[in-house]
């Protein structure tokens, strides 16, 4: 079963990091594009980063310098690095497959909370 | 970058109505629009991709039509189950993603 479980959520405060793991089970995580898309409490979807299988990375510009994807390919791993995070990133981060320029399957989401 | 304005924001219609959401983006992206259902508390779904084509499973109720800058995403019947909030979202080659704004479907 093709299948992706994101941990690392939690409380953080302004100006502080935090790094996310999506583990991914059912494909590879190397051989495919892989993303990142946040939803804020109450709002709307928002794209974060992408990786391709290649290893070549993309941002937003809201996170760009701030925030690095990554992956680690024995693990099947998926990674994002957060820092310098502000009170308005506060919001589910969920982790997905790029297939078709579409996000299949996503991840039941991990919140975090960026506060003092 | 190209913007991507979904319409309306929020939608009323009662069990059986056929619903019908508009996404227009501010530059030409071919077909490159797919469509998503979020249902509260849970991961968005991928129901249809590259404009028109249904994912495998998804009910043939709904579709999606378009190109180049106007897109339609329709319910033909809708049913209680698809209360939910519809987003639209293009991608390109760059890659770049945009969502569009979200339409909060409610049973009327």
């Amino acid at each position: 079963e093709v299948q992706l479980v994101e941990s690392g959520g939690g409380l953080v405060q302004p100006g502080g990091s935090r790094r996310l793991s999506c583990a991914a089970s059912g494909f590879s995580v190397s051989s495919n594009y892989m993303s990142w898309v946040r939803q804020a409490p109450g709002k709307g979807l928002e794209w974060v980063s992408v990786i391709n299988p290649g290893g070549s990375t993309y941002y937003a510009d809201s996170v760009k310098g701030r925030f690095t994807i990554s992956r680690h390919n024995s693990k099947n791993t998926l990674y994002l690095q957060m820092n310098s995070l502000r009170v308005e990133e506060t919001a589910v981060y969920y982790c997905a497959r790029v297939r078709s320029g579409g996000f299949d399957p996503w991840g039941q989401g991990t919140l975090v909370t960026v506060s003092s | 970058d190209i913007q991507m304005t979904q319409s309306p924001s929020s939608l009323s219609a009662s069990v059986g109505d056929r619903v019908t959401i508009t996404c227009q983006a501010s530059h030409e992206i071919s077909n490159y629009l797919n469509w998503y259902q979020q249902k509260p508390g849970k991961a968005p779904k991928l129901l249809i991709y590259d404009a028109s084509n249904l994912e495998t499973g998804v009910p043939s109720r709904f579709s999606g039509g378009g190109s180049g800058t106007n897109f339609t995403f329709t319910i033909s019947s809708l049913q209680p189950e698809d209360i939910a909030t519809y987003y639209c979202q293009k991608y390109d080659t760059l890659p770049m993603y945009t969502f569009g704004q979200g339409t909060k479907l409610e049973i009327k």
